[in-house]
């Protein structure tokens, strides 16, 4: 089973940041939490990941909380194109580890 | 960054027969692949972990008869439905992690399947 939970959908206005939420309550000391999304009939996109510390690339944020337990994925600025299921998933950061998926948030954006 | 990808894309094929879909890592070496199936409005679920020469690891329920994985190079993996049925109909998906690097996985695009 998954170890996170999200809500099942959100809401988007076009060009406002996009929040996504991800509890993770019973994650381990040496587990990352990972995002990726996927857009309909698409194989999964990486977006970010993090152990600890806050991380920023040119696709997203992710904070997480001093205690772990929770994060929450940034999208800066949605486009309609950000529309797609977005997946909060935590795994060991080793060589030839499978991720678990759960059901995700569908995000969709609109104009 | 790294990409994998899948063929065929797409397929159709008649019930009884066999279909085979490649996965390959195309700028990387993968030792592990693993093979997921999505059903429509679900997510994806495990089958198997490809282990470049040796034999894949199915998951609980997965009939590995059924679903022929074979992992002979560091950047190809096949998996073959024998005697497919409509209700083998899905999207299957692989995905390989870059070893040396963030060790993000990487996903193909994905390949669907409608056994008529």
């Amino acid at each position: 089973d998954a170890k996170t939970t999200q809500p099942p959908s959100m809401d988007c206005a076009e060009g406002r940041a996009a929040n996504l939420p991800c509890n993770h309550s019973t994650i381990s000391g040496n587990e990352y939490v990972y995002w990726y999304r996927q857009i309909h009939s698409q194989g999964p996109q990486y977006i970010i990941h993090g152990l600890k510390n806050n991380e920023t690339n040119e696709m997203a944020s992710l904070i997480i909380t001093e205690d772990r337990k929770s994060s929450t994925l940034i999208l800066p600025h949605a486009t309609l194109r950000d529309t797609a299921v977005y997946y909060c998933i935590v795994r060991v950061n080793n060589y030839g580890q499978n991720f678990v998926f759960g059901p995700g948030t569908r995000l969709s954006v609109l104009p | 960054g790294a990409v994998v990808s899948q063929h065929p894309s797409r397929v159709i094929c008649k019930s009884g027969t066999s279909v085979k879909i490649e996965c390959r890592s195309l700028d990387f070496q993968a030792t592990t692949m693993f093979w997921y199936r999505q059903f429509p409005k679900q997510s994806l679920m495990l089958m198997a972990t490809s282990n470049e020469g040796s034999k894949a690891t199915y998951e609980q329920g997965v009939e590995k008869d059924k679903f022929l994985i074979n992992h002979a190079s560091l950047t190809l993996s096949t998996l073959t439905v024998t005697s497919a049925h409509p209700e083998d109909s899905s999207f299957y998906i692989c995905s390989a992690d870059q070893r040396g690097g963030l060790n993000e996985q990487f996903f193909g695009p994905g390949t669907r399947l409608t056994v008529l």
